[in-house]
């Protein structure tokens, strides 16, 4: 079964620039989306169709691709930006995936 | 102001069946496809299932196919997630989530989910 995968954490000080990647073989094809949560809240879309930020998303928050990986970037990440983000996108057969996700530790 | 609110969940034994719905409310239902995802205490998200604006296209996890269904009451603006042979693997946090498109692609908008419970 198609599978995305992403790193189980990433790290950055307050202010420094945070990258999550995920990849995946039918990202050349597929779109991938970011989803952010925090703790006991339902997830909440920050990027979508590989790069486009939905209204109130700040502006730190960006998305890139490059063949079968994608990127979420955090420009100056904020201690309020710690949560877990999950990419998504679909296989082949249109069914749905989602990375494992990744926790964002900003200290 | 677009509003997903999910019912039903609650605990219930294995190969028992449980019927989930999601009111939805500020958009035009019928114009979005829906899908239900979940989320197993202290894990990750799982795509459980889409259904097109029509119904016309339907999709679902290879964890749940052939167990659980899928429908929508587009006079009713309501999902609906029939889930048959329930197992403790189902237990989870089940969210309701919009699509962007009449189509299957993804989510912009979810509802808070309900909690189901599968245990003797």
């Amino acid at each position: 079964s198609y599978e995305l995968t992403q790193p189980p954490s990433v790290s950055v000080s307050p202010g420094q620039t945070a990258r999550i990647t995920c990849s995946g073989d039918a990202l050349p094809k597929k779109y991938p989306y970011w989803y952010q949560q925090k703790s006991g809240q339902a997830p909440v879309l920050v990027i979508y169709e590989d790069s486009k930020r939905p209204s109130g998303i700040p502006e730190r928050f960006s998305g890139s691709s490059s063949g079968t990986m994608a990127t979420l970037t955090i420009s100056g990440a904020q201690v309020e930006d710690e949560a877990d983000y999950y990419c998504y996108s679909t296989d082949s057969s249109g069914k749905g995936v989602f990375g494992g996700g990744t926790k964002l530790t900003v200290l | 102001e677009v509003q997903l609110v999910e019912s039903g969940g609650g605990l219930v034994q294995p190969g028992r069946s449980l019927r989930l719905s999601c009111a939805a409310s500020g958009f035009t239902f019928d114009d979005y496809a829906m899908h239900w995802v979940r989320q197993a205490p202290g894990k990750g998200l799982e795509w459980v299932s889409g259904i097109s604006w029509n119904s016309g296209s339907i999709g679902y996890a290879d964890s749940v196919k052939g167990r659980f269904t899928i429908s929508r009451d587009n006079a009713k603006n309501s999902l609906y997630l029939q889930m048959n042979s329930l197992r403790a693997e189902d237990t989870a946090l089940y969210y309701c989530a919009k699509d962007f498109w009449s189509g299957l692609s993804a989510f912009d908008i979810w509802g808070q989910g309900t909690m189901v419970t599968v245990s003797s």
